[in-house]
């Protein structure tokens, strides 16, 4: 089975100053990764993906995620964050792309901007 | 915009009695649709698939006689809480995913539950 740590549950910081948030996966098999995000009683909004090939990959709202294998992380940054950043990001695996696979989730992390 | 969209947006019911949550795939057709669940400032734990035309697949843990799912068609699958109670209260967001090789999931807005 495959898994999914977060390592920080929260992570403040002030506006404009750069940010990652880390990601850590578990499994014996091939992933694909993906890291939404989720602003208060909303659903999740899909940030970016991970399929296959590159490294590094970039999303919406300026984010960016560096897949490394060996140490089997998937960690988002952004160079500079506003204000509206401010919300819970979700770190995600799946073993395969089909329509009947789940995605299995992370703990997630509060990012807090600071004005 | 939106491609899976969910109603009612919040809901609040009274202990003993049921709420039914809707899920709809927009403009394509969905076999399967994902229901989560989500505790206050914890992440999301899947309840169940929900198959077209066939009996939903529960996670373990998961009172399939209480949360009981319905997948008429291939646009529309429901979620009803039955006999509720306060510790039924939570979020609950259903998801779906494109069809298509690289498509990731899409979540609807979910549905905030206070039952009183």
């Amino acid at each position: 089975a495959q898994s999914v740590t977060q390592l920080d549950s929260q992570v403040p910081v002030f506006e404009e100053a750069p940010v990652e948030l880390r990601c850590n996966y578990s499994s014996s098999v091939s992933v694909y990764l993906f890291w939404y995000v989720q602003y208060p009683n909303q659903g999740l909004q899909l940030l970016l993906k991970y399929l296959s090939g590159s490294t590094l990959f970039k999303g919406i709202n300026g984010f960016e995620a560096e897949f490394n294998k060996s140490q089997t992380s998937f960690h988002l940054r952004k160079p500079s964050v506003h204000i509206s950043d401010t919300a819970e990001y979700f770190c995600a695996v799946s073993v395969a792309i089909s329509v009947n696979t789940p995605l299995v989730f992370g703990k997630g992390t509060r990012l807090s901007v600071i004005a | 915009g939106a491609v899976v969209s969910q109603h009612p947006s919040w809901v609040i019911c009274k202990s003993g009695t049921s709420v039914k949550i809707e899920c709809r795939s927009l403009d394509f057709q969905a076999t399967t649709m994902f229901w989560y669940r989500q505790f206050p400032k914890q992440s999301l734990m899947l309840m169940a698939t929900s198959n077209e035309g066939s009996k939903a697949t529960y996670e373990q843990g998961v009172e399939k006689d209480k949360f009981l799912i319905n997948h008429a068609s291939l646009t529309l699958s429901t979620l009803t809480v039955t006999s509720a109670h306060p510790e039924d209260s939570s979020f609950y967001i259903c998801s779906a995913r494109l069809p298509g090789v690289d498509s990731p999931l899409h979540f609807g807005n979910g549905t905030r539950l206070t039952v009183t």
